[in-house]
C-alpha cells in the first residue's frame, strides 16, 4: 500500500508570505499527486493535477513540483482566501487512492 | 448541472449495516471512475473505495477491506457502499467523488473533480 506524509501539519503565515507544503510518497508514483484545499463545510477543491497542472480557474499563485517521492506545493502570496487545510493524494494505483495527513494553513 | 447526491446515512449499532447510495446527474456518468471519501470529526479526508467506470476494478483503504464493498450501476447513475460489520471509528462524513482521468503528454492523470455533500454515518451503542 502506498503511504502519504506531509509536512508540516500546521503552519501559520501572514497574508503575502510564501507558503511551501511538502508531501512524500512511501514508493515512487511517478507524477500521480494530486492536491486538494479543503475548507469546513465545503468540498474539496483540486488545485494541482499530475504533480505541476494547474487545475483550470486556480489562481497562479498556486504551484506544485516533483516527480517520484517527493513533491511540493508552493502558494506565492498568501491570501485570506488561502486560509484552509491541503491535501495531497496519490492517484498512482487506481482507482485505489491514498491522501496525505493534511497541512493546515492558519493566520499568524 | 454536474451534481452528485449521498443518501443512506444514519445512526447504526457497532456490528450494524448500512448501504449510501450516490445519484448522479448532468454528466455521462458510466464514463468516469467513482470513489467514496470520508471526514471523521476533527480528522483529516480518508479515500476509502474506488471503482472503476465499467466496476470492474475495485480498491479499498485497509480500515474498510473486507467489511465494505462498493459497487454502480451505470443504468441507473448510481453508486454505492454497502458497509457492514461497522465500527466506531466509521463514523464521519461520507462523500462520493466523481475521478476524472486523462493523458497528457507520455503521462496519465486521475484526479477526483466532482463531489457530493455528504450523507452523515453515526456508529454509536
Amino acid at each position: 500500500d502506498i503511504q502519504m506524509m506531509q509536512s508540516p501539519s500546521s503552519l501559520s503565515a501572514s497574508l503575502g508570505d510564501r507558503v511551501t507544503i511538502t508531501c512524500r510518497a512511501s514508493q515512487s508514483i511517478s507524477n500521480y499527486l494530486n492536491w486538494y484545499q479543503h475548507k469546513p463545510g465545503k468540498a474539496p477543491k483540486l488545485l494541482i493535477y499530475a504533480a505541476s497542472s494547474l487545475q483550470s480557474g486556480v489562481p497562479s499563485r498556486f504551484s506544485g513540483s516533483g516527480s517520484g517521492t517527493d513533491f511540493t506545493l508552493t502558494i506565492s502570496s498568501l491570501q485570506p482566501e488561502d486560509f484552509a487545510t491541503y491535501y495531497c493524494q496519490q492517484s498512482y494505483s487506481n482507482p485505489r487512492f491514498t491522501f496525505g495527513p493534511g497541512t493546515k494553513v492558519d493566520i499568524k | 448541472e454536474v451534481q452528485l447526491v449521498e443518501s443512506g446515512g444514519g445512526v447504526v449499532r457497532p456490528g450494524g449495516s448500512l448501504r449510501l447510495s450516490c445519484a448522479a446527474s448532468g454528466f455521462t456518468f458510466g464514463d468516469y471512475g467513482m470513489s467514496w471519501v470520508r471526514q471523521a470529526p476533527g480528522k483529516g479526508l480518508e479515500w476509502v473505495s474506488g471503482i472503476s467506470w465499467n466496476g470492474d476494478s475495485t480498491g479499498y483503504a485497509d480500515s474498510v477491506k473486507g467489511r465494505f464493498t462498493i459497487s454502480r450501476d451505470n443504468a441507473k447513475n448510481s453508486l454505492y457502499l454497502q458497509m457492514n460489520s461497522l465500527r466506531a471509528e466509521d463514523t464521519a462524513l461520507y462523500q462520493c467523488a466523481r475521478v476524472l482521468g486523462g493523458q497528457q503528454s507520455s503521462y496519465y492523470y486521475y484526479y477526483m473533480d466532482v463531489w457530493g455533500k455528504g450523507t452523515t454515518v453515526t456508529v454509536s451503542s
